[in-house]
């Protein structure tokens, strides 16, 4: 099966530092690339997404990078804020089996 | 309340105690995740349910049932849990199972304290 690993497990940061998080995975048939942000007691939020026919996707100060020789990708946080502060979450799944698999998760901590 | 809704928000129950969680989305999705969230580990997937019918069990005991009565409802039977249970259970659903609209959006999950 899918064999996903993220790093770092944390990270801290000042405000205004950028940020990112790496994870890599091991199908190659793997397509579907999304990083979910929970924030202390709440439900995981799909943050952005990535698929396997683009190599990079931003939405203001998150971007995802997709390397899919090398079967790994990044969340770049730029501009960093203290509501930024959070665990992320990376996920990967594949068209022939859909289910996700998740990695274990990064707390970021931004500190202001 | 739009989006995925979860009730109870927290449970407690002993080992003899039989209860159920419930899920509701409200975004006319047709596929449903139950999923389990324990500390210092990855998020499990437990079941898959696409337009009312099952497609996924990962490996979950039987004292765990789904239920699946409509695509807006989901729910967990609950009965003779250990205290290893214990766990933040969450629901998600998403448009479709893969490609486009494959998108997971989660409930806010019940935290489930088993004595």
């Amino acid at each position: 099966g899918e064999n996903v690993e993220q790093h770092p497990s944390t990270l801290s940061v000042q405000e205004g530092d950028s940020a990112v998080i790496k994870c890599t995975y091991s199908d190659s048939a793997s397509n579907y690339f999304p990083w979910y942000k929970q924030e202390l007691g709440k439900r995981p939020q799909l943050i952005i997404d990535i698929r396997s026919n683009v190599g990079e996707k931003k939405d203001q100060r998150i971007a995802v990078t997709l390397n899919k020789t090398a079967k790994h990708f990044s969340l770049h946080i730029t501009e960093t804020q203290p509501e930024d502060s959070a665990v992320y979450f990376c996920a990967v799944s594949s068209g022939g089996s859909y289910i996700p698999t998740f990695g274990r998760g990064t707390s970021l901590i931004v500190h202001p | 309340e739009t989006g995925v809704t979860q009730t109870p928000r927290h449970l407690v129950m002993g080992m003899t105690n039989k209860k159920s969680l419930k899920c509701e989305q409200h975004l006319g999705h047709n596929a449903m995740y139950w999923y389990k969230q324990s500390a210092k580990k990855p998020l499990e997937l437990m079941f898959v349910y696409n337009f009312k019918e099952q497609t996924e069990n990962n490996s979950v005991p039987s004292r765990f049932s789904p239920e699946c009565p409509n695509s807006s409802h989901l729910f967990l039977h609950l009965h003779t849990l250990q205290p290893e249970d214990s766990a933040l259970y969450l629901c998600a659903s998403s448009q479709r199972l893969a490609g486009e609209g494959n998108e997971q959006f989660f409930g806010p999950g019940t935290r489930l304290t088993v004595l």
